[in-house]
């Protein structure tokens, strides 16, 4: 199992739309966690962090975690062309200094 | 402006050379990052380093070196025995291992 898991995609959600990202992690006692969306060619942009279970809003982002089932999600209501791109989901083990990241999901948000 | 440099934006080995990755950052930050990111792939990590003058292997360290001599860098070597190099090679500092990682801008590593 790998430590991250995301489904590659691509998702597809018309324009105005609520896209769903998803991701899992094996690590049970894992402390943070990150959603970076990345645009083709360029590099990471931190989305949202979060750390405690339940929600976390922020503007037309909502991130999601669950740490009985070891999953967080991405949430981005009103989608827009603009937020297409490879969304990666890191999570940071437990008593460890580094970020696992997943392969990232590709999102497509047509007019 | 704060923030971290890469460089060479692009950069092409020849086979059986070595070629350094630059990646310096004025963020103050303690710990640094190298990874390797494949087309259509997510990040997987070469090195990491806490601390100047000491660094970890990461997931796919074969291949590589890496020094950190200063706190201001950390730079990047592909040896010749990396036989696959070609790939986007991103730099990340942080001020510790669970907060948000700062990244830099790239370098796409090409084989002649």
């Amino acid at each position: 199992q790998k430590e991250v898991e995301q489904n590659s995609g691509p998702l597809s959600v018309p324009e105005g739309a609520i896209a769903s990202l998803n991701c899992t992690y094996s690590d049970r006692v894992s402390q943070s966690f990150f959603w970076y969306r990345q645009y083709s060619g360029k590099s990471p942009e931190l989305i949202m962090s979060i750390y405690s279970n339940g929600d976390k809003e922020d503007g037309r982002f909502t991130a999601q975690l669950n740490k009985a089932s070891q999953y967080v999600s991405l949430l981005i209501r009103d989608s827009q062309p603009s937020d297409s791109a490879t969304y990666l989901c890191a999570v940071n083990p437990y008593n460890t200094d580094k970020l696992i990241f997943g392969t990232g999901t590709r999102l497509q948000v047509f007019p | 402006d704060g923030g971290i440099t890469q460089s060479p934006k692009y950069l092409f080995r020849k086979e059986g050379q070595n070629v350094t990755l630059s990646c310096e950052q004025n963020l103050n930050h303690d710990a640094m990052y190298w990874y390797r990111q494949d087309p259509g792939q997510g990040l997987r990590l070469i090195y990491y380093s806490q601390i100047v003058n000491d660094f970890q292997k990461g997931d796919i360290a074969e291949g590589y070196s890496v020094s950190r001599e200063k706190k201001e860098s950390f730079p990047l070597t592909v040896t010749s025995a990396q036989k696959n190099p070609t790939a986007f090679y991103l730099c990340a500092s942080t001020h510790s291992g669970n907060e948000k990682l700062f990244f830099g801008s790239g370098t796409q590593l090409s084989v002649l």
